[in-house]
């Protein structure tokens, strides 16, 4: 198995543009979790997904932030307008069932300039 | 939520083992014990976990206090690969929020030749 599949695996952008950040799970998980990592504040969870609909995005910081998952392989993170504070890494985790080891995507590190 | 502690860093030789703490005086009946460790550069991974009883994996050993109220994690022989921040997190089995993990802090584990 590939393990969780993360794109792009870095991405620059200039403040006020679109990021899409994309994830494919691995075959049969149906729970699919969105993290951001950063040195101030270290991983945090915005948003997850069981069977393709969002269960609890409490963690998601503001509206400029959306999540959609129209699939089971497939999962967006959205930033628009992005800002440099949004700068992180951004990892997408799945798992088999709610108790169950989560397993990780390499992450993808975003820069806000 | 119950909350863990664990040292900011701690430091090993290869091929001697390694014992990280972790306290938990809050910890719940429902709460599991879970380990996860990040290595540099990567997405967490999933090391162990338990509720009662002293576990062993092919990565490592969980040993857990009679009360509960703490454990440790145990590398039996430290390899330069293990150098990572290891993560103590409670699930509780008894609510929704078991399918989130909080991370804290965590340990840095530094391991010298």
């Amino acid at each position: 198995d590939a393990g969780v599949i993360q794109s792009p695996r870095h991405e620059v952008t200039e403040m006020g543009q679109e990021v899409t950040l994309r994830c494919k799970p691995i075959s049969g998980h149906d729970y699919l979790f969105w993290y951001r990592q950063t040195m101030m504040r270290g991983l945090e969870l915005l948003i997850y997904f069981n069977n393709n609909v969002p269960i609890d995005d409490s963690g998601m910081p503001e509206d400029r932030f959306s999540a959609k998952m129209p699939n089971a392989s497939f999962s967006t993170l959205k930033i628009q307008p992005s800002e440099p504070r949004d700068s992180a890494v951004y990892f997408c985790a799945s798992s088999t069932g709610r108790n169950n080891e989560q397993f990780f995507g390499p992450g993808t590190r975003l820069t806000v300039l | 939520d119950a909350k863990t502690t664990q040292p900011n860093s701690m430091e090993s030789n290869e091929e001697e083992p390694v014992h990280l703490p972790c306290n938990h005086s809050t910890i719940s009946g429902t709460d599991y014990i879970h380990w996860y460790r990040q290595l540099p550069s990567q997405g967490p991974e999933y090391v162990i976990h338990g509720l009662t009883s002293n576990v062993n994996n092919r990565m490592a050993s969980l040993a857990i206090a009679e009360d509960r109220k703490s454990s440790t994690l145990i590398l039996h022989r430290a390899t330069l690969r293990d150098a990572a921040v290891y993560y103590c997190i409670l699930r509780d089995r008894g609510t929704y929020n078991t399918d989130k993990l909080i991370f804290g802090t965590g340990t840095r584990l530094q391991v010298f030749p």
